[in-house]
């Protein structure tokens, strides 16, 4: 039993690039979120999917768009990378609408230069 | 929107000692209160959760205490042990609040033998 998959596990990006980080749970989930996590910050909600077919923003979602592919798949483009956007980056999902009982994936280390 | 201040933001205790993690939050509509411990490269697990209609909820070594009236809820650690250490995130939400779930800062426990 996997949990949440993330990939991939680190990637270094230059300003302006663009990417995708993947995610798929195999929980049959039905809510799945991106935060990231910066250092004394704790984690932030960029995007979230309440449901398949559903997404709406979190707390800081400028500069990021997410695809809620299917039931089991939420990815995360970075369409244009800027320095700000170094961070670590965790999917999570739970079978709860209210973000209640959260499983996360291992993260995804971020580096723009 | 809701605000979740934590504290201490870093904790040292020895072995066998008692590990108190205090946060406050600001929106009365809040909750649902999760805890969620991170390990060294890993992302952040469920450790325990309570609701506003319960006062106190222990689950071996940890417990959590919610007062509603000031606002502060708080994770108490007994008997520590190395495998504690780790960081330690508070949060609080709205169930309803499709995913708005807002973490505090962290608390790095350092627990020496």
């Amino acid at each position: 039993n996997a949990g949440v998959t993330q990939t991939p596990k680190f990637q270094v990006l230059k300003t302006g690039q663009s990417m995708t980080l993947q995610c798929a749970q195999d929980m049959n989930h039905n809510s799945m979120y991106w935060y990231r996590q910066d250092p004394g910050m704790g984690l932030r909600l960029i995007y979230y999917s309440a449901s398949e077919g559903t997404t709406d923003k979190g707390e800081v979602p400028n500069g990021y768009n997410v695809s809620r592919l299917n039931k089991r798949e939420f990815s995360l483009r970075l369409e244009s990378a800027a320095p700000s956007q170094t961070s670590v980056y965790f999917c999570a999902s739970s079978y709860y609408s209210g973000a209640e009982k959260l499983f996360f994936g291992s993260g995804t280390q971020l580096s723009v230069l | 929107g809701e605000n979740v201040e934590q504290h201490p933001s870093t904790l040292s205790v020895q072995e066998g000692d008692s590990a108190v993690i205090k946060c406050t939050y600001s929106d009365s509509a809040s909750n649902y209160f999760p805890w969620y411990k991170q390990e060294l490269g890993k992302g952040p697990q469920l450790i325990i959760d309570i609701r506003s209609n319960v006062g106190e909820k222990k689950d071996q070594r940890i417990a959590v205490t919610l007062n509603k009236t000031a606002k502060h809820f708080s994770l108490h650690i007994t008997e520590t042990q190395p495998e504690d250490s780790a960081v330690y995130f508070c949060a609080a939400s709205i169930t309803d609040s499709w995913g708005k779930l807002q973490f505090g800062a962290g608390t790095q426990v350092v627990v020496t033998p």
